[in-house]
């Protein structure tokens, strides 16, 4: 069975500063997922990182995939408090469908001036 | 706006009941994905419809039920509530089976139940 870990689970951050979400899957991946949902809202897609070594950024938010260490980070560069929010990522079991995504319990960013 | 529409928004029910939440997913696509979120169980896939068929089950109770109709919009049926079936329930939508790796599902608003 598929177990995604995500830390840390609660962030609070400074304007301007920087900061990185890890998370770790535990069995071969090849799919992962990084969502963005606000309070009482809808799941947004950000990124998805179909390979090892796949990196994507779009603003402040970059994110990246080591196949090999079963790891994805979600950087975030001179955070701005729009950004608050909490973020998820999932992964699928290699060779597998949609609907076996597990999703990690989420970090909640919380940015402030 | 996703494209993939839920009603209602929020339900409120007394233990016991049942209650019916559905969604309408994006125009062309024929998956219909439903989850379950939590707060101690996170975000958990309950069941997946492919263009009027079963084609996924995860972690949904026997009291859960649900069905995709020719029109492809998708009901979740919820029987002999209790009080953990509080939750928010999600259905997202993709274009084609979900097997394939590029897959990417959007997600409804949500509905809100809260069982009293």
């Amino acid at each position: 069975e598929l177990k995604v870990e995500q830390n840390p689970l609660f962030l609070s951050m400074q304007e301007g500063k920087n900061y990185t979400i890890y998370c770790n899957y535990s069995t071969t991946s090849d799919r992962l997922y990084w969502y963005r949902q606000d309070p009482g809202k809808s799941l947004e897609s950000l990124f998805v990182l179909l390979s090892n070594g796949a990196v994507k950024q779009e603003g402040r938010l970059m994110a990246s995939l080591d196949t090999k260490a079963r790891l994805s980070t979600l950087h975030i560069t001179a955070a701005v408090h729009d950004l608050s929010a909490t973020y998820f990522c999932a992964a699928r079991p290699r060779n597998s469908g949609y609907s076996t995504l597990t999703f990690g319990k989420g970090t909640m960013l919380l940015v402030s001036p | 706006d996703s494209g993939v529409t839920q009603t209602p928004k929020h339900l409120i029910t007394a233990t016991g009941q049942r209650v019916t939440l559905r969604c309408s997913p994006r125009s062309g696509d024929l998956s219909v994905y439903w989850y379950q979120q939590s707060l101690d169980q996170g975000l958990q896939f309950l069941i997946q419809y492919y263009n009027g068929e079963e084609r996924a089950k995860g972690n949904i109770l026997e009291r859960f039920s649900a069905q995709q109709f020719p029109d492809l919009h998708s009901e979740l049926n919820l029987s002999s509530l209790e009080l953990g079936d509080s939750a928010l329930y999600f259905c997202a939508s993709s274009a084609g089976t979900g097997l394939s790796m590029n897959t990417e599902a959007f997600f409804g608003q949500g509905t809100r139940l809260t069982v009293v």
